[in-house]
């Protein structure tokens, strides 16, 4: 069974760092993965997607990465701002065909500090 | 567009007491999802769709029924609430399940009493 972990569960950070995101999974055949944000009572906003033959996404201030053979990806945020704080989500689609269920970690609490 | 919109926005429901969650997508998607999200676990998939008139379950299906009948509607139904449906539905749309991505509505809080 696909589990899929975010560490830390909660990150605090000054305006204009760059930081890093964590999200690990356990079974490496995946066919994407992708990373959402969630404002507080709000739905997902897809940020990116990554599909398996791919090692990186970029899009504006964002770069995520994947490492599919260690199970890793991660989501570079360069030059924080407070409009980044948010909860943040990976989730990961199975490589089996027809299979339509994506895989989410719990996500990581994203605080910019102004 | 609105993109992706779900009515309503919140709910109380008894025990035992029936509704119809609507979701709508004004982004000819083909595929749609129903999803819970409760804290400690992540988003659950409900049940989905592949296209008009065809549903199917994900990982979390019992206590609940969908419908398809208008490819861009996807409704959720709960026949006999129970407490633990308490919970935040999300509804998403992909324009082809596997290489695009998801985009997701607001979601509806739900309480079962």
């Amino acid at each position: 069974k696909q589990e899929v972990t975010q560490i830390p569960a909660a990150l605090s950070v000054p305006e204009g760092e760059n930081l890093v995101l964590n999200c690990s999974f356990t079974d490496s055949a995946i066919y994407n993965l992708q990373w959402f944000r969630q404002d507080p009572g709000k739905g997902l906003t897809s940020l990116l997607l990554i599909q398996s033959s791919q090692r990186e996404q970029t899009s504006g201030r964002l770069n995520a990465s994947l490492d599919k053979s260690s199970g890793r990806s991660t989501l570079y945020i360069a030059a924080s701002q407070p409009g980044d704080s948010a909860t943040y989500l990976c989730a990961v689609r199975p490589n089996n065909f027809g299979n339509e269920k994506l895989t989410f970690g719990t996500g990581t609490r994203l605080t910019i500090i102004p | 567009n609105a993109g992706v919109t779900q009515t309503p926005k919140f709910r109380v429901l008894k025990t035992g007491q029936s509704m119809t969650l609507l979701c709508a997508q004004d982004m000819n998607h083909e595929y749609m999802y129903w999803y819970r999200q409760d804290p400690g676990m992540g988003l659950r998939l409900i049940h989905y769709s592949v296209g008009e008139g065809t549903t199917a379950k994900g990982e979390v299906p019992d206590g609940y029924n969908v419908s398809r009948l208008k490819k861009q509607n996807f409704l959720l139904g709960l026949e006999s609430a129970a407490p633990s449906q308490t919970s935040v539905y999300f509804c998403a749309s992909s324009p082809e399940g596997r290489t695009n991505e998801q985009f997701f509505g607001p979601g509806t809080r739900l309480t079962v009493l």
